[in-house]
């Protein structure tokens, strides 16, 4: 099936620092990322769509300068979390469209990306 | 209320049992349906995908929309201990950007 790449899948940073999580689709093209945070044993919350050539859509509540997100191409998009402080840590989460061949909707997750800000 | 709901579990089952997970939804605009499983630690992981209402079946697992009442179903048979996870319902609409509605997630254990 198709693939969405997250790196880095873990990373410790100091508060007041900033981090780039990135997202790759490696076998389809996307136009439209989405981006979502999880805390441990609860679901995935939407933070923004990522739009390829265009500003990022955040969900209310959801500081668009504190989660900065560049879609610059089809296969990229990145989460910066910036000024990050420990209530920043979580588990950040990617996924992808296929909005080419027979799955038509389908939406396909990345690996994930823990952060830790000490 | 959310719009898709489902029974955080935890579900715990015998190996080789048939699972039934199940979340209903609220949205009558939602078309398509999708099943993640989710181990601890890692990304969502496409199990089944459908559009409107029906069956689908793919190995050991079946997939079931009932639109008239609403009711998103997914079945494992012969449950293995490797199928301890979480899983995840999702919904979306046509035309809505692609944006998924989850479920809260049902935690499944099997024990061998």
């Amino acid at each position: 099936g198709a693939v969405v790449s997250q790196h880095p899948s873990r990373v410790i940073c100091k508060s007041g620092t900033s981090v780039k999580i990135e997202c790759r689709s490696l076998d389809f093209q996307a136009t439209t990322m989405f981006w979502y945070r999880q805390f441990p044993k609860q679901s995935l919350m939407l933070m923004a769509t990522s739009n390829e050539g265009s500003k990022a859509t955040y969900e209310q509540g959801v500081e668009k300068d504190k989660f900065l997100i560049n879609h610059a191409s089809l296969t990229l998009s990145t989460l910066t979390v910036t000024s990050a402080h420990p209530e920043d840590s979580s588990f950040y989460i990617c996924s992808a469209r296929d909005s080419g061949g027979g799955t038509g909707n389908t939406i396909y997750f990345g690996e994930g990306s823990w952060l830790t800000v000490v | 209320q959310k719009e898709v709901e489902q029974d955080p579990g935890p579900l715990s089952v015998p190996e080789g049992a048939i699972v039934s997970l199940n979340c209903t939804y609220s949205n009558s605009a939602f078309q398509y349906f999708m099943w993640y499983r989710q181990y601890s630690r890692k990304g969502p992981e496409l199990l089944m995908y459908t559009y409107s209402s029906g069956n689908k079946e793919d190995g050991r697992f079946t997939a079931q929309v009932d639109k008239s009442s609403k009711y998103i179903s997914l079945f494992i048979r012969d449950s293995q201990p490797s199928d301890s996870a979480t899983y995840l319902c999702a919904s979306m609409k046509q035309n809505a950007g692609n944006m998924l509605t989850f479920g809260g997630g049902t935690r499944l254990m099997v024990k061998p």
